[in-house]
């Protein structure tokens, strides 16, 4: 069974430093992904970056990247110069291609609760 | 706006009432799945559909929970006799057909029940 793992329920940073957001995987697949989601106050789930297990560089969007070690099955959010509106939750998600071929499912972790402050 | 569309927001509930939350997918994407999320938790996966078809509901309560994806109009999600513990923020997202590992799944804003 997949796992994901996101030991920090909180993180509190100061505006225009970056913050790391941890996130630990488990899957005995070789072909996964891993996503990064944001969730605000409002509501809606936003689709930050993605990182495929094969490959070899780390992916990076904007203020976003992803520090990939495979060896260590991490995949931690690195977010640059935090702005206040960063605050938000923020999920790591894992997809695989499961015993029957089927990819569509996401598993999620707990989330981390980051507060940006002023 | 082409994304996901889901509605109501918001919807309140009394125990033994029943609840439709419906979802439009984005345009071109005929692959829907329903999320929910419990309060302090991450999203777990609940059923997956395509056009006329439950392709996988494993995630589904056995009882009161169904989902439905017709050929012409949105995607349901209807839980018959709520109970408290239905009370939860439930999510659609949608995907073009043949989504990879890498697809990313497009979620609506969700719709939060809760049931008094």
């Amino acid at each position: 069974a997949q796992k994901i793992t996101q030991t920090q329920p909180g993180m509190f940073v100061q505006e225009k430093e970056a913050v790391t957001l941890d996130c630990t995987y488990d899957t005995s697949d070789p072909s996964y992904g891993l996503f990064w989601y944001k969730q605000p106050s409002s509501g809606e789930m936003i689709f930050l970056i993605y990182q495929g297990s094969y490959d070899q560089q780390n992916a990076t969007e904007g203020r976003y990247s992803l520090n990939f070690q495979k060896a260590r099955k991490s995949a931690n959010l690195v977010i640059s110069a935090s702005q206040l509106g960063d605050s938000a939750m923020y999920f790591c998600a894992m997809r695989v291609t499961d015993s029957g071929g089927s990819n569509y499912k996401l598993t999620f972790g707990k989330g981390t609760l980051l507060t940006v402050n002023p | 706006n082409a994304g996901v569309m889901q509605n109501p927001r918001h919807l309140v509930r009394r125990r033994g009432q029943e609840a439709r939350l419906r979802c439009s997918p984005m345009k071109g994407h005929s692959h829907v799945y329903w999320y929910r999320q419990l309060p302090e938790e991450g999203l777990k996966f609940m059923v997956y559909l395509q056009k006329e078809n439950i392709i996988d509901e494993s995630g589904m309560p056995k009882e009161r929970f169904s989902a439905e994806f017709p050929k012409e109009g949105p995607s349901i999600l209807r839980i018959q006799q709520v109970v408290r513990g239905d009370s939860a923020a439930y999510f659609c997202a949608s995907s073009p057909p043949r989504t990879g590992v890498n697809g990313e799944l497009f979620f609506g804003e969700g719709s939060r029940l809760t049931v008094l």
